[in-house]
């Protein structure tokens, strides 16, 4: 098991680019969450998974904002047209829904829109 | 909607100090209560948790617990090390551990020698 995995680490775009985020989750958790953290704030619910299945999207996920997950493993998170509000550290976190342990968060994909 | 406000910071303590955090709440039900730490150049990892009114979470020398009548979960240790310097996030879930988690700030907390 080594843990909740995010890839790339850092990103620098221009605006108006693209991204796109990746996150692998503990292998047998069947939840998966994307946040973002802004400086000295607290992390801000995106979305999250059972499965392949999206259960719940925040107000916060603008049109330009896309998550999947595909076959229920791994997850990404694409950015369209990106604009510099978005530079932030992104969060994902997995979690075994039967088993009440909470989450397992990665270390993030720190995105800086320039 | 829910919210989550943490005293403000940062807090600095000498080692073997005894350190309070406050955080209180605002939901529309009974929800979970949490305390997530951040170490540097780390995730943010599960410190402990409270399910229901007068839950003690403990976990580490922490403890925090779930106050309905002041809507509160304030986090105490007794004795702090310079090994607990970190960010501490108060967190709530209207529906338990493995859903939505509503977070406060942080707070940043360091712990001189």
């Amino acid at each position: 098991d080594t843990g909740v995995s995010q890839d790339p680490r850092h990103k620098i775009t221009k605006r108006g680019q693209n991204v796109t985020f990746r996150c692998d989750p503990i292998s047998e958790h069947n939840r998966l969450y994307w946040y973002r953290q802004t400086l000295g704030q607290g992390p801000e619910f995106l979305t999250y998974f059972q499965n392949e299945a999206q259960l719940e999207k925040s107000r916060l996920l603008s049109d330009r904002f896309s998550a999947e997950r595909p076959k229920g493993s791994f997850s990404t998170l694409e950015i369209q047209r990106t604009e510099q509000g978005d530079s932030a550290m992104y969060l994902c976190a997995s979690s075994l829904v039967s088993r009440n342990y909470g989450y397992t968060f990665g270390s993030g994909t720190r995105l800086t829109v320039v | 909607g829910d919210s989550v406000t943490q005293m403000e910071g940062p807090v600095t303590l000498s080692e073997e100090a005894f350190l309070t955090i406050n955080c209180t709440y605002t939901a529309t039900g009974y929800p979970s209560l949490f305390w997530y730490v951040q170490y540097p150049g780390e995730g943010l990892q599960l410190l402990l948790k409270a399910t229901k009114a007068d839950d003690k979470g403990s976990n580490k020398g922490f403890e925090a617990t779930y106050r309905k009548e002041t809507t509160s979960f304030h986090l105490e240790k007794g004795s702090v090390q310079v090994s607990d310097s970190a960010v501490y996030f108060c967190a709530l879930s209207e529906t338990g551990a493995n859903s939505k988690l509503t977070f406060g700030k942080g707070i940043t907390l360091s712990v001189r020698p």
